[in-house]
């Protein structure tokens, strides 16, 4: 089936580094995404990562993959304030044959809550 | 730089009534999207439009209705709202599938949502 599990909640001390971890059931995801919503706010992108790449480092964001264990991870190095919000992990499935919309999977969503 | 933008930012209703969330994007994209999002259950889709002239159900498509009026605006209709249909609702849009292109990330751009109560 497709599923993808995000733990809902994860609190952290300014400064420290944060890891929020996904797991995903579909072994024949192409991508994968990292997505942050602010409060009141719709989804931004923040990151994404092809399934035949292991590691992605974007500034203070590392996301690494683990297809065996079908798992994604996103760290975020120095974690500030700012970064308080609900960050969504997602996968997309390959395209049908014929073309048209290559279905996308979102899980709940994990909190991030940064405190002094 | 508007991107994707929906109306009406907030909505009461009481139960049976109708009403319309309009959605429009300027970035020239193929395909767009409704989803519902509620505490606890992430994103779920209701409809998408894979390209101008074109929809198709999600996950959740009953109580729901779309028009892809053109390539930019997408609505989103409920013909006679129930309780169940409280949620915040997210219109977003992606370049979508292009013949001849081999297949990439489909990246949404989202719009800023649209809180609808139902009482």
């Amino acid at each position: 089936g497709e599923d993808v599990e995000q733990s809902l909640f994860l609190s952290v001390r300014e400064g420290d580094s944060s890891v929020i971890n996904c797991t995903y059931t579909d072994s024949s995801s192409t991508y994968l995404y990292w997505y942050k919503q602010e409060p009141g706010a719709g989804l931004q992108l923040l990151t994404y990562i092809f399934s035949n790449m292991d590691m992605k480092q974007d500034q203070r964001l590392t996301v690494l993959l683990n297809k065996k264990d079908k798992h994604l991870s996103l760290r975020i190095a120095d974690t500030q304030t700012g970064d308080s919000a609900i960050y969504f992990c997602a996968e997309t499935l390959p395209r049908p044959p014929r073309g048209g919309y290559n279905k996308l999977i979102f899980g709940a969503g994990t909190r991030l809550a940064v405190h002094p | 730089n508007a991107g994707v933008t929906q109306t009406p930012k907030f909505q009461v209703l009481k139960t049976g009534q109708s009403m319309t969330l309009q959605c429009a994007q300027d970035m020239n994209h193929n395909s767009m999207y409704w989803y519902r999002q509620d505490p606890g259950m992430g994103l779920r889709l209701i409809y998408y439009s894979a390209s101008e002239g074109t929809t198709d159900k999600g996950e959740v498509p009953n109580g729901y209705n779309v028009s892809r009026l053109n390539k930019r605006e997408f609505s989103l209709r409920l013909e006679s709202a129930a309780p169940s249909q409280t949620s915040v609702y997210f219109c977003a849009s992606s370049e979508g599938w292009i013949p001849g292109r081999s297949s990439g990330a489909n990246v949404l751009t989202f719009g800023a949502g649209s809180r609808l109560t139902v009482l």
